[in-house]
Parts: structure tokens; sequence; C-alpha cells
């Protein structure tokens, strides 16, 4: 079975900072996905980023993005320039390549931009 | 434009008296899921459709049913609800190796 850490349970930064959240994730599977979910308060749940486990290449979407380690097994993401809109709860996930399509989610980090 | 919808957004019901929560989607994906999370938790997956196919964990008390009568509906029956079944709800679409669309959530209180 597949499991999902984030050791940070809650962080928070100064608004224009950068802050990087962290995730590691046990599997025996070499093709899988991982993806970074954010949840605001009150407010209901969306991807942040997507990252296929046989691409080399590190996720970007704009001011985020992933440092992908494979051989660790290691999942971080990178805010830059954080606004306070990116105050939320951030799920950090692992899908499988094979068989059924379900998400292992760790147990999140609670971010706080403050102005 | 919500693509996944939950309804009621807050369900209040009594100890014991049977609640049905609703989801629609409009992004016709084949495969739709129903979360269960508790205040400051991660969502914890109680069973998932692929196409008309259920999928029910392992651990989700017999208390908790799903009916999918189409693509577009899927509703979560708690037959007798418990002072623990408290929670936020989650409806999430998904179709393939990608991202689950989530709805915004019903926030059930038991009484």
């Amino acid at each position: 079975a597949q499991t999902v850490t984030q050791s940070q349970p809650e962080m928070s930064v100064q608004e224009a900072e950068t802050v990087t959240l962290s995730c590691t994730y046990d599997t025996s599977e070499n093709n899988y996905y991982l993806f970074w979910y954010k949840q605001p308060p009150s407010r209901q749940m969306i991807l942040v980023i997507r990252q296929e486990a046989y691409k080399q290449q590190n996720a970007t979407e704009n001011r985020f993005s992933v440092n992908f380690q494979k051989a660790a097994k290691s999942f971080s993401l990178k805010i830059s320039d954080s606004q306070l809109g990116d105050t939320a709860m951030y799920f950090c996930a692992f899908m499988t390549d094979f068989g059924n399509e379900k998400l292992t989610f760790g147990t999140g980090t609670r971010l706080t931009i403050i102005p | 434009d919500a693509m996944v919808i939950q309804n009621p957004r807050y369900q209040v019901t009594q100890f014991g008296k049977p609640v049905t929560l609703s989801c629609s989607q409009t992004l016709n994906h084949n495969v739709m899921y129903w979360y269960q999370q508790k205040s400051s938790q991660a969502p914890k997956l109680l069973f998932h459709y692929y196409d008309k196919d259920f999928n029910n964990e392992a651990d989700t008390p017999d208390n908790f049913q799903s009916r999918r009568p189409n693509t577009s509906f899927c509703f979560l029956d708690i037959r007798s609800p418990g002072l623990g079944d408290a929670a936020m709800y989650l409806c999430a679409t998904g179709h393939g190796k990608n991202i689950q669309y989530f709805g915004a959530g019903t926030r059930l209180s038991v009484l």
C-alpha cells in the first residue's frame, strides 16, 4: 500500500516570500502520478500541480513548481511570490498508474500567508 | 461555472435519521468519488463508481451506501447517522489517470 507523508502540519510566510512544502511517499511502483491540491477555507479543493513519475522534468504552473526526487521519493511544492490568496490547506496526493484511479492523500499542511 | 455540484451545502440531521447527499457533474466523467473529511484531516475515500461499477473501500461502514442512477448524478445515503458521522462530505469526478474535480462539499451535522 502507498503512503503519503507531510511532515509540516502548519506553516506561515510573509506575503511575497517563497515557501516550500514537503511531501514524501512510499511505493514499490515505478510509474505513478503525484499531485498537490489546495483547499482554501470554506472553498472547494482544486488542483495546483501534477507530476508524472516517468517524466524527469519538474512540473511548473506559474508561481508553483515542484522538486520531484524519484529516488528519494520526495515531492515538494515551492510557491514563489506568495499571495494572500495562497492561504489554504495543501494536500499532497499519490495515484497509481494501474488498476483503480484512487488518490492517497497526505495529512495536509495548513499554509498562512501573512500580510 | 460549477462543474461538480453538491447539494445541500449544509445538512443537519438527527441521530439515526436517514439522510441523502447529492452530487451532480457536467463534465461527463466516468468516475465519481465520495470522500469523508473530518476537521483538519485528509479526505478519506468511502467508495467510487467506475461507470456503473461500484467500488467500496474495505473500511467504509455499512451505514454508508451510494447510488449512481446515471453518469451525471451520484448519491450518498447514510442510513442511521451517528455523532461520529458529522463531517464534510466531498464528491469528486475523474477521467483517467488525471485530475480529480471536487465539489464544494456538504457539511453534515448530526444532532
